[in-house]
């Protein structure tokens, strides 16, 4: 199974700060690499799909980037309601394994 | 719009089983990659299992044997029938859409809760 390791486990910033999460993959996943938001008592959210890919509706200030093991999420200015925790997600193969989280607090 | 509503959660005794149902709407379950995806209190997400439209079923390892994913067609429904609940299968459960362009779970419902505890 490939095992996806994010850090850091959590992340405290302010309104206005960029910020970067890492994901990295136990073996090469191409770029069958996707990352969610979820907030507490909701579902996850799409944010990113393909390692870099913004999916529709989501605003431009998150971008992803990566490929092969190593990739990022990152928000360019913080927003009140980007606080929330963030997850990736490969696709190359079953299982289709998750990150342990991210999560993102208020400094 | 797609919609996923999920139901059928609740407590249940180890060794016990529930059967977890997602009604869709906006996406057509037969035309689609349908997956369950849980998590566990103060936990990661995980995925549990995928049925592809040509029919193909995949699991994780931790709920193979036990669990079993299946859609009712006419209903639009996917369902997931969990056997021999463990105390580690407590979680809330959400079914999800697995888009095609890069398998990336772009609809989720909104989970539904399953508690195996005597």
């Amino acid at each position: 199974d490939i095992q996806m390791t994010q850090s850091p486990s959590s992340l405290s910033a302010s309104v206005g700060d960029r910020v970067t999460i890492t994901c990295r993959a136990s073996q090469s996943i191409n770029n069958y690499l996707n990352w969610y938001q979820q907030k507490p008592g909701k579902a996850p959210k799409l944010l990113i799909y393909a390692a870099s890919s913004l999916q529709s509706g989501v605003p431009s200030r998150f971008s992803g980037s990566g490929s092969g093991t190593d990739f990022t999420l990152t928000i360019s200015s913080l927003r009140p309601e980007d606080f929330a925790t963030y997850s990736c997600q490969q696709s190359y193969n079953t299982p289709y394994t998750f990150g342990q989280g991210t999560k993102l607090e208020i400094k | 719009e797609v919609q996923l509503v999920e139901s059928g959660g609740g407590l249940v005794q180890p060794g016990g089983s529930l059967r977890l149902s997602c009604a869709a709407s906006g996406l057509t379950v037969s035309s689609n990659y349908m997956s369950w995806v849980r998590q566990a209190p103060g936990k990661g997400l995980e995925w549990v299992s995928i049925t592809y439209s040509g029919g193909s079923t995949y699991y994780a390892d931790s709920v193979k044997g036990r669990f079993t994913i299946s859609r009712d067609n006419p209903k639009n429904t996917l369902h997931l029938q969990m056997n021999s609940l463990r105390a580690e299968d407590t979680a809330v459960y959400y079914c999800a859409r697995f888009r095609l362009t890069w398998g990336e779970f772009d609809s989720w419902g909104q989970g539904t809760l399953v508690t195996v505890s005597s």
